[in-house]
């Protein structure tokens, strides 16, 4: 059974960058699954961030694409979100999550608030 | 992009209630819609998947149906453990979620 955790900064200022790593354990970000990230603002509802695959492949959402970056690191077994020029309005908890065509593995969320 | 609309928004039910939860989407999408549970303060699970089937581990009175633009969540007898949020969820990029469904047991 795979298993996500993220980890990183829980405050960040506005205008900076916010960056996230999932650790993954009980397999491999080397297998073919999608390694994704979703958010959830306070009280709100799931929005999809973006995702990539072991071979170099990555979806961004179009919302969103021209400040995340997605990347992977086999010798770490882990994967990274950062998103830069961030305001008020990205406060939320960050999943980290594996996809096949759904997700089937979260991890636990990790809150990030930007305030100065 | 795809949008999908659930309802209702809200729900109050009595235990043992049958419930349906809809899902409609945007523009047709096969069977590539996948439902999830939200208990307050954790993460989703997933509890369907491509519409109709079920996944290991999640109890047999939750099942669904549809296919195209309309889905349905059923969760038959229900039981006080399935007072949460449930979202669907569509696999064609940008991946979208609905604005959710709160059951809230009476």
């Amino acid at each position: 059974q795979v298993q996500l955790q993220e980890s990183g900064p829980g405050l960040v200022k506005p205008s900076g960058t916010l960056s996230l790593t999932c650790a993954v354990s009980g397999g491999s970000v080397s297998s073919t699954y999608w390694w994704t990230w979703v958010r959830q603002p306070p009280g709100k509802g799931l929005e999809w961030i973006g995702e990539m695959h072991p071979s170099g492949s990555t979806n961004y959402n179009p919302s969103l694409k021209s400040r995340v970056t997605i990347s992977v690191d086999k010798s770490k077994n882990q994967f990274s979100l950062k998103l830069n020029s961030v305001t008020a309005a990205d406060t939320a908890v960050y999943y980290c999550t594996r996809r096949i065509a759904y997700l089937d593995s979260w991890g636990q969320g990790t809150l990030v608030t930007v305030s100065s | 992009e795809i949008v999908l609309t659930q309802s209702p928004d809200f729900q109050s039910v009595t235990p043992k209630e049958k419930v349906t939860i809809t899902c409609r989407a945007s523009q047709s999408i096969g069977s590539s819609l996948h439902w999830y549970q939200q208990h307050p303060d954790q993460s989703p699970k997933l509890l369907i998947k491509y519409a109709s089937q079920s996944i290991s581990g999640v109890p047999s009175r939750f099942s669904g149906s549809g296919s195209g633009t309309d889905f349905t969540l059923t969760i038959n007898s229900l039981e006080a453990e399935d007072a949460a949020t449930y979202y669907c969820q569509q696999s064609t990029t940008p991946y979208t979620f609905g604005q959710g469904t709160k059951l809230e047991i009476k």
